[in-house]
């Protein structure tokens, strides 16, 4: 079956613009998390959600930063007056179920969007 | 497509030998801890899992070992092959977050 896809596979914007960046989950994952990944570091959590709401933004860098999910599938993560440091990847995982200790939950990753801010 | 790990530390092995990639953990609370493979251009694919009240899992060509006295876990890939190279993440599992380490590159020589 299809993976997790994420759009654009790269996005180049400049500095002050608006960007928002989309994530198809695997179909049936109820929770779905963005993590972002600067060149050479593993990748950083960012914003998990269940469902329909943020379980838990704690990993967005700042108020510029906002992920939705309004109908508990497709999540947009949308970055406002971006800054040269936003260049990344924006890595989406989702998983089948929420994490609740009982087993390992595998996060499938997508491909990622790489943000480059110039 | 991207790379991942421009400055990371690298392992370079023969064609056939055995890997060892070394990893250190923070957070002795994890419960999972988690070895990814992530190929240039593409998100970070999982390999073998290990709960935290285990010290060794084995998967195909694969074995992940947890020192908790340590806080140390390393993936030992058998009979290394060409598509094994890639950049290798360890990650634990803290509530639901992961938190990953640092890479390693795995270079295989043919």
């Amino acid at each position: 079956g299809a993976g997790v896809s994420q759009t654009p596979s790269n996005k180049v914007t400049e500095k002050g613009k608006y960007v928002e960046l989309r994530c198809d989950p695997i179909s049936g994952h109820t929770a779905l998390y963005w993590y972002r990944q600067s060149l050479g570091q593993g990748p950083e959590f960012l914003i998990y959600f269940q469902g329909t709401g943020a379980a838990d933004d704690s990993g967005l860098p700042n108020d510029r930063f906002f992920a939705v999910r309004p109908e508990g599938s497709v999540s947009t993560l949308k970055i406002q007056r971006t800054e040269r440091g936003d260049s990344a990847v924006y890595l989406c995982a989702s998983s089948l179920t929420s994490p609740s200790g009982q087993g390992f939950d595998e996060q499938f990753f997508g491909p990622g969007t790489r943000l480059t801010v110039l | 497509g991207e790379s991942v790990g421009l400055h990371l530390p690298t392992l370079s092995v023969q064609e056939g030998d055995n890997s060892i990639i070394n990893c250190a953990y923070s957070n002795s609370a994890s419960d999972y801890f988690i070895w990814y493979k992530q190929e240039s251009g593409k998100g970070p694919q999982f390999i073998i899992d290990i709960r935290s009240n285990m010290d060794k899992r084995q998967g195909q060509r694969v074995t992940v070992l947890l020192n908790k006295t340590v806080k140390h876990l390393s993936l030992q890939i058998a009979a290394t092959q060409p598509g094994d190279s890639a950049v290798y993440f360890c990650a634990e599992r803290s509530s639901y977050k992961l938190i990953f380490g640092s890479g390693t590159r795995l270079l295989v020589r043919p």
